[in-house]
């Protein structure tokens, strides 16, 4: 059973669009949530997130996360073609030096 | 900011030889590196946490006598991919906690591929 589900799996949108990307979890001893992107290689950080509520935010994207209903949504708005990339979310669990477990990825194609 | 050094990027060999996966962590200590593993569109999911000083944990699945891990010290682990096999092709990543804001930091991974 997926302890981290990310919906949709794959979005195809035009430039301009705003898309959001969903992140739902169930683990025991939550601690933090991420959000990457990954291209071809090996992801590259987006977001931590650790208290409800709070909006982070990284120039057009953003994310937030909600302890009580266990989940977090990612927004990109005005999407750029460069912005077409697997968003993977995942949770560390418990503390000190614990693997991060991953979603399947929600792939983002932003056609021109 | 915190940097993970993985080598080599891309491997080719041939089936029953050996590969060889460093990652060195440049500018902090790691105790702790885990191994994933990612197929075509999917997910990473998780192989080993290596330990430094001590035997590395395998997941359920993962052949620790096929994956070899050597944690020696604070700042290299290795990952050997013994008597490799064409569905062993894959790309490999490391990743380690480096305890600054953004948390872990991920080596730039490397595409194995078995002929």
């Amino acid at each position: 059973e997926d302890k981290v589900v990310q919906s949709p799996l794959s979005l195809v949108v035009h430039e301009g669009d705003t898309v959001t990307l969903n992140c739902s979890y169930e683990v025991t001893n939550f601690r933090s949530l991420l959000w990457y992107k990954q291209e071809k290689k090996a992801p590259t950080f987006l977001f931590m997130l650790t208290s409800s509520g709070i909006e982070k935010k990284s120039g057009r994207l953003s994310s937030i996360l909600d302890k009580k209903e266990l989940f977090s949504i990612l927004n990109i708005t005005a999407t750029q073609t460069g912005d077409s990339a697997v968003y993977l979310c995942a949770v560390e669990e418990n503390s000190g030096n614990t693997p991060l477990v991953f979603g399947k990825g929600t792939r983002l194609s932003v056609i021109a | 900011g915190a940097v993970v050094s993985q080598h080599p990027s891309r491997v080719i060999c041939k089936s029953g030889t050996s590969v060889k996966i460093e990652c060195r962590s440049l500018d902090f200590q790691a105790t702790t590196m885990f191994w994933y593993r990612q197929f075509p569109k999917q997910s990473l999911m998780l192989m080993a946490t290596s330990n430094e000083g001590s035997k590395a944990t395998y997941e359920q699945g993962v052949e620790k006598d096929k994956f070899l891990i050597n944690h020696a010290s604070l700042t290299l682990s290795t990952l050997t991919v013994t008597s490799a096999h064409p569905e062993d092709s894959s790309f490999y990543i490391c990743s380690a906690r480096d305890g600054h804001n953004y948390g872990y930091t991920f080596g730039s991974g490397t595409r194995l591929t078995v002929v």
